[in-house]
């Protein structure tokens, strides 16, 4: 699996937007990059995952560089409730595929 | 729909007791997961089942943990005896059975399992 690298915090103001990078310089061609993130004394939860193309949800918007080399995951509007931990996993896909956590980014997000 | 459960949110015990550890996934998920993260340390990946099989257990530390899905629905975690190092949170999460897509694990709240 690739290696991921991620900023160790960042801060972000309420209602901007939060863009958080990933390094996955040794991606290779069938891996995917996913975005979870972990809200203090919650499980993980899923946000958002892509291949090459940009992708957007209603929780956030995906944008991996043209050589997939590395990737921003952005909140648009950041709350409160987005102060989180958050990992970007690189894994080639297949049906059941084991997730493999780095230390991820912790986002904090003030008023 | 209710979403993955997990049993007890917390437990304490000594060095050298049994705890077991419950999870119910989401109804119709065939692929259930144990991670479990030790204080300081990341999420560590621990089994996968899919359906009652084992699909993958090198995550699994030592002998002393077995897990257990009989009947492919809700799956246990038992510590057997128990160590210091085995203190941590549990998650268990599921997922739909697809090999075409990617479907996003859902995640448990995680028990939180303390060895004194």
């Amino acid at each position: 699996d690739a290696k991921t690298t991620q900023p160790t915090s960042m801060d972000c103001a309420e209602g901007r937007a939060a863009n958080l990078p990933c390094n996955h310089s040794t991606i290779s061609g069938n891996e995917y990059v996913y975005w979870y993130r972990q809200i203090h004394s919650q499980g993980p939860q899923y946000i958002i995952h892509g291949l090459k193309n940009n992708e957007t949800n209603e929780m956030a918007s995906l944008i991996i560089t043209e050589d997939r080399k590395s990737s921003t995951l952005i909140l648009p509007h950041a709350t409160l409730r987005d102060t989180a931990v958050y990992y970007c996993i690189v894994r080639v896909v297949f049906a059941g595929t084991a997730l493999i956590f780095g230390k991820g980014t912790t986002l904090s997000v003030s008023s | 729909e209710a979403g993955v459960t997990q049993f007890p949110s917390h437990s304490v015990i000594e060095k050298g007791q049994t705890v077991t550890l419950r999870c119910d996934p989401i109804s119709g998920h065939d692929n259930l997961y144990w991670y479990r993260r030790v204080m300081g340390k990341e999420i560590k990946f621990l089994l996968h089942f899919v359906k009652e099989s084992k699909q993958d257990e090198s995550g699994m530390p030592n002998n002393r943990f077995l897990a257990e899905r009989t009947g492919g629905t809700y799956s246990t975690l038992k510590v057997q005896p128990a160590e210091l190092e085995d203190s941590g949170v549990y998650f268990c999460a599921s997922s739909q059975l697809n090999n075409l897509v990617y479907n996003e694990q859902f995640f448990g709240p995680g028990t939180r399992l303390t060895v004194l």
